[in-house]
């Protein structure tokens, strides 16, 4: 049971630049999420989705869409990157919120 | 204003100490209450949910006070191993935590 897995652990891309994280859970939750932590600032709720098939914004969706492939699987992607968007992003599933690892994202 | 709100800390206490530190938050219809724990580059772990008539895990309280609308978490005989950064969340409907910014404590030998 892997719980929550993330990829990639690390990512430094330039301004413009796009990239996909993935999330996948093995825990049969309907309910995903994508947060971002910033210092000073706390987790906040960038999408989630409610169940397969669901999604809708949180706190700051601008410049995200997300993809929920399956009941696994979550995924989040930034099309055109951009330096605010530096930050450490994590996955997670349920609403007791069951985190994965995290990716640290760098955008220069 | 922000949703939920945290004393950044950070808290310095010696092994053995007890220490207490809030949370508050603003959305009076706020349903669920929770404590998690950070270890420094890590992700957060839910250390506990926080019920309206209180409840301890070990060296862990957890209060609510529904009426000035906030939460508490006080540990007592605090080991080094307690270092760590405790965040409140707190939701209103099924699906939406919002987490406050962390309370760092740190446990000196």
């Amino acid at each position: 049971n892997a719980g929550v897995t993330q990829t990639p652990k690390f990512q430094v891309l330039k301004t413009g630049q796009s990239m996909t994280l993935q999330c996948a859970q093995d825990m049969n939750h309907n309910s995903m999420y994508w947060y971002r932590q910033d210092p000073g600032m706390g987790l906040r709720l960038i999408y989630y989705s409610a169940s397969e098939g669901t999604t809708d914004k949180g706190e700051v969706p601008n410049g995200y869409n997300v993809s929920r492939l399956n009941k696994r699987e979550f995924s989040l992607r930034l099309e055109s990157a951009a330096p605010s968007q530096t930050s450490v992003y994590f996955c997670a599933s349920s609403a007791r919120v069951f985190f994965g690892p995290g990716t640290r994202l760098t955008v220069l | 204003r922000k949703e939920v709100e945290q004393d950044p800390g950070p808290f310095n206490v010696p092994e053995g100490a007890t220490v207490a530190f809030n949370c508050t938050y603003s959305n009076s219809a706020s349903q669920s209450f929770f404590w998690y724990r950070q270890d420094c580059r890590k992700e957060p772990k839910l250390l506990m949910s926080v019920y309206s008539s209180g409840n301890e895990d070990g060296r862990f309280t957890a209060q609510l006070n529904r009426a000035s609308q906030y939460i508490s978490l006080l540990i007592r005989d605090s080991k080094l191993s307690d270092s760590a950064t405790y965040l409140c969340a707190v939701n209103w409907n099924d699906y939406k935590l919002s987490f406050g910014a962390g309370t760092t404590v740190t446990v000196r030998a």
